[in-house]
């Protein structure tokens, strides 16, 4: 059974700090990954794709990934209120149809 | 670019009916589209993946009788939940992938379904 990972939250910072988001997969043999963001009672948003080791970055979010680790994170910038919402990490499943394993998402609460 | 639309975006029924809900890609061919359905406070579950013009692939439990999915175009992908019950109440989101892209998935804006 493939599988996503990532810590529930709530993840609390503060207004202007970077907030950090893990993830692990398990499947090794995975080359796409992927953030959406899901605020409250609507459909998820992508916010960044990555599929090499290494940093991604676009404006103020990046994307780490470490595929040794099975490991990719998402740093937040200067985070602010209106960052608030639920993060899912999602990897491609394998398939030849492009289907995607969600983790059960990390909820971020940026305070003023 | 890459936007998918939903329609209805809330829809209220008695318990026993149907309901079709449409996913639309609005600026790309979308080769696959997926449904998800989302119970409050818990992640997404993938319930089945349609490609244009063939039959829909399912996930382990999910009734392909009770969710009709018909993909018959590029652009349009439709779910029927067939005699709905209480219990089929959730939120519904439909994805379409590129045919450039096709592990990138695009959400639509989802359709909130309650059975009374």
């Amino acid at each position: 059974q493939k599988e996503v990972e990532q810590n529930s939250g709530p993840l609390s910072v503060p207004e202007g700090a970077i907030a950090s988001l893990n993830c692990t997969y398990s499947d090794r043999g995975s080359q796409s990954f992927f953030w959406y963001r899901q605020y409250s009672g609507k459909s998820p948003e992508l916010i960044m794709s990555i599929y090499s080791n290494g940093d991604k970055e676009d404006g103020r979010f990046t994307a780490q990934l470490n595929k040794a680790s099975q490991y990719v994170s998402l740093l937040i910038r200067d985070s602010q209120p209106s960052d608030s919402a639920t993060y899912l990490c999602a990897v491609n499943g394998g398939g030849s149809q492009g289907n995607l394993i969600f983790g059960k998402g990390t909820k971020l609460s940026v305070k003023p | 670019g890459a936007v998918v639309s939903q329609h209805p975006s809330r829809v209220i029924c008695k318990s026993g009916t149907s309901v079709k809900i449409e996913c639309r890609s609005l600026d790309f061919q979308a080769t696959t589209m997926f449904w998800y359905r989302q119970f409050p406070k818990q992640s997404l579950m993938l319930m089945a993946t349609s490609n244009e013009g063939s039959k829909a692939t399912y996930e382990q439990g999910v009734e392909k009788d009770k969710f009709l999915i018909n993909h018959a175009s590029l652009t349009l992908s439709t779910l029927t939940v067939t005699s709905a019950h209480p219990e089929d109440s959730s939120f519904y989101i439909c994805s379409a992938s590129t045919t450039s892209k096709q592990e990138t998935q695009y959400f639509g804006p989802g359709t909130r379904l309650l059975v009374l």
